[in-house]
Formats: C-alpha cells, structure tokens, sequence
C-alpha cells in the first residue's frame, strides 16, 4: 500500500518568513501533486512533478521532486497572508493524499 | 462550465437514515472519484469510476455504494448512516490520463447524529 506522509502537520509563521513543506513515502511515485485547499473549498491543484530531481516554480513556490522519486518538497519564499491555507501532496493511480499541512501565516 | 457540482451543502442525519450526495461534472470527464476528509487525515479514496458503467472501491469503501449511469454524474448513496460517517465528502473528475488535474467539487459536509 503507497502512503504519502507530510510534515510538519500545522505551521504558524510570519508574513515575510520563508518554509518548507515534505511529503515523504517509501515508495516509488511516476509522479507528485501538490494541492492548496482553503477554508470551505475543495483542494485545487498547484503543479505535478514527473522527473526525479525536477524543480517547478511557480511565483514564490518551489516544487522538487526527488531523484528516487519518493519524496518532494514545497518551499515558500517570503511567506504572505494570502497563502494561508491547507496543503496537500497526492500521487498514484488512484490518487492518494497525504494529511496535509496546515499553514497560517499572520501579518 | 460550472466544472464539478455537489448538492447538498450541508447535511444533518439520523444514525439509520440513508441518503444520496449528488456529484455531477461538465468536463466531459472519464474518471470520478468519491472523497472523505477528516481533520488531521487528509482525503481518503471511498469509490471511484474510470467511466459510465464501471465503479470500483476505494481505500475506505464500507458503508457506501455508487454507480454511474452516465458520465456526467456519479452519485454517492450511505445506506444506513453512522456517526462515524460524519466527514466532509469530496467528490472530483479528471481524464483520467496520468498525471492529469483533478478537479474537486466544494465538498457537502455531512453531520450524522
């Protein structure tokens, strides 16, 4: 059974500080995503890695994927108000989750 | 498009009772999927369908049945409802190609008594 396990589960930072996110397994994905979910909405998509070692931007968001394609990580660079929110990795055929973390960023 | 639907919103049940949770999508999508979300658990897989006529089970499949008639709708039915299927269900669509975006609805949020 593929599980996807994510840490930290709650992060509280302030606007302008910089995080990262993980989201680890022990097995081999093809591919990762990354959701963002807000409060009362359902998760919507951010990017997917394919390649192991790959490295995706998106504004001020850093998406890698690792080179055994087990594992990716989320980086945010000066953290605004604006990206509070629940993140979520997914991989597999039948799209698992992880349990997500949970960012609050105060002003 | 208004893209992936659910009704109702909101949902408050008697433990016994049963009831549907209506998906539907516009996308012309294959593949539809059935969600629980649980605080601290992230989503959990119930039922899915690669396309009308074929359902198959998820991770968390017990206590729920589905089907799909046509491609654009994929109900959810709880046949006898449990306080421990209080959730927040969330139904998606995509097509079904790898590493494709899935597309959730607003999820109904279920309060089962």
């Amino acid at each position: 059974t593929q599980l996807l396990e994510q840490s930290p589960q709650f992060l509280s930072i302030q606007e302008g500080e910089n995080l990262t996110v993980y989201c680890n397994s022990s097995s081999v994905f093809s591919s990762l995503q990354w959701y963002r979910q807000e409060p009362g909405e359902g998760p919507v998509l951010l990017v997917t890695v394919v390649t192991g070692g790959e490295v995706k931007k998106l504004k001020r968001l850093t998406f890698q994927f690792g080179d055994a394609r087990k594992d990716s990580s989320l980086h945010i660079t000066a953290a605004q108000p604006g990206d509070t929110g629940l993140y979520l990795c997914a991989g597999g055929g039948k799209l698992i989750f992880g349990q997500g973390t949970e960012l609050s960023v105060k002003p | 498009n208004a893209g992936v639907t659910q009704t109702p919103k909101f949902q408050v049940l008697k433990t016994g009772q049963s009831m549907t949770l209506q998906c539907a999508q516009d996308m012309n999508h294959e593949y539809m999927s059935w969600y629980r979300q649980d605080p601290g658990m992230g989503l959990r897989l119930i039922h899915y369908s690669v396309g009308a006529g074929i359902t198959d089970q998820g991770e968390v499949p017990n206590g729920y049945n589905v089907s799909r008639s046509t491609t654009e709708d994929f109900p959810l039915r709880l046949l006898s409802a449990a306080p421990s299927q209080t959730s927040v269900y969330f139904c998606a669509s995509s097509t079904g190609r790898s590493q494709e975006t899935q597309y959730f609805g607003p999820g109904t949020r279920l309060l089962v008594l």
